[in-house]
Protein backbone atom coordinates (compact mmCIF):
# COMPACT_ATOMS: atom_id res chain seq x y z
CA UNK A 1 0.00 0.00 0.00
CA UNK A 2 1.41 3.09 -1.04
CA UNK A 3 -0.89 5.81 0.42
CA UNK A 4 -0.66 7.53 3.77
CA UNK A 5 -0.97 5.17 6.65
CA UNK A 6 -2.23 5.98 10.13
CA UNK A 7 -2.26 3.55 13.69
CA UNK A 8 -4.21 3.11 15.19
CA UNK A 9 -7.00 3.41 13.47
CA UNK A 10 -9.16 3.41 17.07
CA UNK A 11 -8.13 4.74 20.34
CA UNK A 12 -10.47 4.34 23.42
CA UNK A 13 -9.13 5.98 26.77
CA UNK A 14 -9.98 6.75 29.78
CA UNK A 15 -9.73 10.62 30.51
CA UNK A 16 -6.38 12.06 31.65
CA UNK A 17 -4.56 8.89 29.90
CA UNK A 18 -1.95 9.66 26.94
CA UNK A 19 -2.40 8.65 23.83
CA UNK A 20 0.02 8.41 20.69
CA UNK A 21 -0.67 8.51 17.19
CA UNK A 22 1.34 7.38 14.50
CA UNK A 23 1.64 8.88 10.52
CA UNK A 24 3.76 7.25 7.86
CA UNK A 25 3.30 9.45 5.19
CA UNK A 26 3.20 8.43 1.17
CA UNK A 27 6.56 7.70 0.40
CA UNK A 28 8.99 11.09 -0.51
CA UNK A 29 6.52 13.16 1.00
CA UNK A 30 8.48 15.66 2.48
CA UNK A 31 5.31 17.88 4.02
CA UNK A 32 2.93 16.02 6.39
CA UNK A 33 -0.20 17.50 7.90
CA UNK A 34 -2.42 17.01 11.02
CA UNK A 35 -5.63 17.74 11.45
CA UNK A 36 -8.64 17.04 13.59
CA UNK A 37 -12.37 16.22 12.64
CA UNK A 38 -15.50 16.18 14.90
CA UNK A 39 -18.70 14.66 14.08
CA UNK A 40 -20.49 17.07 11.15
CA UNK A 41 -17.63 19.35 11.49
CA UNK A 42 -14.78 19.83 8.35
CA UNK A 43 -11.46 18.34 9.48
CA UNK A 44 -9.36 21.78 11.46
CA UNK A 45 -5.61 22.36 11.05
CA UNK A 46 -3.22 21.42 13.72
CA UNK A 47 0.22 21.25 12.98
CA UNK A 48 2.77 20.88 10.28
CA UNK A 49 6.07 19.31 9.39
CA UNK A 50 8.31 20.24 6.36
CA UNK A 51 10.76 17.09 6.59
CA UNK A 52 11.99 17.02 10.21
CA UNK A 53 11.01 20.98 11.04
CA UNK A 54 7.46 21.55 12.42
CA UNK A 55 6.71 24.89 10.43
CA UNK A 56 3.73 25.96 11.65
CA UNK A 57 1.09 25.14 15.02
CA UNK A 58 -2.61 26.08 15.58
CA UNK A 59 -3.74 27.93 18.28
CA UNK A 60 -5.88 24.64 18.67
CA UNK A 61 -3.03 22.74 19.46
CA UNK A 62 -2.65 23.00 23.26
CA UNK A 63 0.06 22.44 25.54
CA UNK A 64 -1.65 19.31 26.06
CA UNK A 65 -0.40 18.52 22.42
CA UNK A 66 2.77 17.87 21.00
CA UNK A 67 3.95 16.28 18.10
CA UNK A 68 7.38 14.87 16.02
CA UNK A 69 8.86 14.16 12.74
CA UNK A 70 12.38 13.40 13.67
CA UNK A 71 14.03 12.12 10.89
CA UNK A 72 11.62 13.49 8.31
CA UNK A 73 9.71 10.26 8.11
CA UNK A 74 7.12 8.83 10.37
CA UNK A 75 5.60 11.27 12.53
CA UNK A 76 3.97 11.35 16.10
CA UNK A 77 0.63 13.25 17.94
CA UNK A 78 0.87 12.73 21.54
CA UNK A 79 -2.25 13.89 23.58
CA UNK A 80 -0.66 14.33 27.23
CA UNK A 81 -3.77 14.17 30.11
CA UNK A 82 -6.75 13.49 27.92
CA UNK A 83 -9.86 15.33 27.70
CA UNK A 84 -13.60 14.00 26.86
CA UNK A 85 -13.03 17.40 24.58
CA UNK A 86 -10.28 14.86 22.25
CA UNK A 87 -12.89 12.92 21.23
CA UNK A 88 -12.47 13.45 17.47
CA UNK A 89 -10.53 11.71 14.11
CA UNK A 90 -7.46 12.59 13.68
CA UNK A 91 -6.31 12.69 10.40
CA UNK A 92 -2.74 12.72 8.64
CA UNK A 93 -1.71 14.10 5.26
CA UNK A 94 0.95 14.52 3.12
CA UNK A 95 1.85 16.25 0.50
CA UNK A 96 5.21 15.72 -2.37
CA UNK A 97 8.22 17.94 -2.55
CA UNK A 98 8.09 20.19 -5.65
CA UNK A 99 8.55 23.97 -7.15
CA UNK A 100 5.25 25.55 -6.42
CA UNK A 101 1.84 25.45 -7.01
CA UNK A 102 1.02 21.78 -6.03
CA UNK A 103 -0.24 21.55 -2.74
CA UNK A 104 -2.96 18.59 -2.54
CA UNK A 105 -2.87 17.05 0.17
CA UNK A 106 -3.61 13.37 0.76
CA UNK A 107 -5.34 11.54 3.55
CA UNK A 108 -4.86 8.74 5.41
CA UNK A 109 -7.36 7.18 6.88
CA UNK A 110 -7.28 8.65 10.71
CA UNK A 111 -7.37 7.73 13.70
CA UNK A 112 -10.76 7.52 15.74
CA UNK A 113 -10.02 8.82 19.32
CA UNK A 114 -12.71 7.99 22.11
CA UNK A 115 -11.88 9.39 25.72
CA UNK A 116 -14.67 8.00 28.13
CA UNK B 1 -10.53 34.92 9.98
CA UNK B 2 -11.02 32.45 6.98
CA UNK B 3 -14.16 30.77 6.83
CA UNK B 4 -15.20 28.78 4.06
CA UNK B 5 -19.10 28.44 3.53
CA UNK B 6 -21.06 25.10 2.79
CA UNK B 7 -24.70 24.25 2.92
CA UNK B 8 -25.04 21.43 4.96
CA UNK B 9 -27.73 19.88 3.03
CA UNK B 10 -28.95 17.14 2.72
CA UNK B 11 -29.01 17.45 -0.94
CA UNK B 12 -30.89 15.03 -2.45
CA UNK B 13 -30.88 14.01 -6.18
CA UNK B 14 -32.60 11.21 -7.97
CA UNK B 15 -30.08 8.79 -9.68
CA UNK B 16 -28.67 10.28 -13.50
CA UNK B 17 -29.51 13.81 -12.49
CA UNK B 18 -27.04 16.47 -11.95
CA UNK B 19 -25.68 17.84 -8.39
CA UNK B 20 -24.44 21.11 -7.71
CA UNK B 21 -22.42 21.76 -4.80
CA UNK B 22 -21.33 25.32 -4.05
CA UNK B 23 -19.02 27.20 -1.37
CA UNK B 24 -18.20 30.53 -0.53
CA UNK B 25 -14.89 31.58 0.93
CA UNK B 26 -13.83 34.75 2.59
CA UNK B 27 -9.81 34.93 2.39
CA UNK B 28 -9.21 36.49 -1.15
CA UNK B 29 -5.86 35.45 -0.86
CA UNK B 30 -6.81 32.40 -1.59
CA UNK B 31 -4.97 30.93 -4.22
CA UNK B 32 -5.58 26.71 -4.44
CA UNK B 33 -9.31 25.23 -4.20
CA UNK B 34 -10.09 21.75 -3.64
CA UNK B 35 -12.92 19.20 -3.64
CA UNK B 36 -12.87 16.18 -1.21
CA UNK B 37 -15.55 13.20 -0.81
CA UNK B 38 -16.40 12.06 2.44
CA UNK B 39 -18.25 8.56 3.13
CA UNK B 40 -19.49 8.51 6.66
CA UNK B 41 -16.67 7.15 9.46
CA UNK B 42 -13.99 7.66 6.50
CA UNK B 43 -11.08 10.04 5.64
CA UNK B 44 -11.44 12.59 3.01
CA UNK B 45 -10.38 11.51 -0.28
CA UNK B 46 -9.69 14.23 -3.33
CA UNK B 47 -11.82 14.48 -6.25
CA UNK B 48 -10.64 17.66 -7.58
CA UNK B 49 -8.18 20.84 -7.46
CA UNK B 50 -8.76 23.80 -9.41
CA UNK B 51 -6.23 26.78 -9.39
CA UNK B 52 -7.16 29.15 -12.14
CA UNK B 53 -11.05 30.72 -12.89
CA UNK B 54 -13.18 28.68 -15.20
CA UNK B 55 -13.99 25.42 -15.13
CA UNK B 56 -12.08 22.58 -14.89
CA UNK B 57 -13.99 19.21 -15.94
CA UNK B 58 -12.59 15.32 -15.07
CA UNK B 59 -15.08 12.81 -15.98
CA UNK B 60 -18.80 13.10 -14.25
CA UNK B 61 -17.25 16.01 -12.42
CA UNK B 62 -16.75 19.68 -13.13
CA UNK B 63 -14.92 22.44 -10.78
CA UNK B 64 -16.02 26.01 -11.25
CA UNK B 65 -14.10 28.49 -9.80
CA UNK B 66 -15.05 32.50 -10.05
CA UNK B 67 -12.63 34.26 -7.70
CA UNK B 68 -13.94 37.37 -8.28
CA UNK B 69 -17.32 36.27 -6.44
CA UNK B 70 -15.46 33.86 -4.09
CA UNK B 71 -17.74 30.90 -4.90
CA UNK B 72 -16.28 27.30 -6.08
CA UNK B 73 -18.56 25.28 -7.46
CA UNK B 74 -18.92 21.08 -8.10
CA UNK B 75 -21.22 19.62 -10.35
CA UNK B 76 -21.35 15.77 -10.84
CA UNK B 77 -23.47 14.78 -13.90
CA UNK B 78 -25.41 11.36 -14.16
CA UNK B 79 -24.97 11.30 -10.33
CA UNK B 80 -24.74 7.74 -8.81
CA UNK B 81 -26.00 6.00 -5.60
CA UNK B 82 -22.65 5.69 -4.88
CA UNK B 83 -21.87 9.40 -5.26
CA UNK B 84 -23.72 9.42 -1.94
CA UNK B 85 -21.58 11.19 0.59
CA UNK B 86 -20.09 14.14 2.62
CA UNK B 87 -18.55 16.77 -0.02
CA UNK B 88 -15.81 19.23 1.93
CA UNK B 89 -14.82 22.20 0.31
CA UNK B 90 -10.99 23.53 1.29
CA UNK B 91 -8.81 26.07 0.39
CA UNK B 92 -5.49 27.44 0.70
CA UNK B 93 -3.06 30.46 -0.08
CA UNK B 94 -1.09 28.11 -1.96
CA UNK B 95 2.86 27.65 -1.48
CA UNK B 96 2.31 24.39 0.39
CA UNK B 97 0.18 26.11 3.19
CA UNK B 98 -2.67 24.61 5.36
CA UNK B 99 -6.13 23.93 3.98
CA UNK B 100 -9.17 25.65 5.75
CA UNK B 101 -12.22 23.07 5.15
CA UNK B 102 -16.36 23.87 5.13
CA UNK B 103 -18.17 21.94 7.26
CA UNK B 104 -19.32 19.78 4.00
CA UNK B 105 -22.60 19.48 2.12
CA UNK B 106 -24.24 15.85 2.47
CA UNK B 107 -25.05 14.68 -0.73
CA UNK B 108 -28.07 11.74 -1.31
CA UNK B 109 -28.52 10.22 -4.77
CA UNK B 110 -31.58 7.65 -4.68
CA UNK B 111 -31.90 5.24 -7.43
Amino acid sequence: DTGVSQDPRHKITKRGQNVTFRCDPISEHNRLYWYRQTLGQGPEFLTYFQNEAQLEKSRLLSDRFSAERPKGSFSTLEIQRTEQGDSAMYLCASTPPGTGGSDTQYFGPGTRLTVL
Amino acid sequence: QKEVEQNSGPLSVPEGAIASLNCTYSDRGSQSFFWYRQYSGKSPELIMFIYSNGDKEDGRFTAQLNKASQYVSLLIRDSQPSDSATYLCAVSRGGYSTLTFGKGTMLLVSP
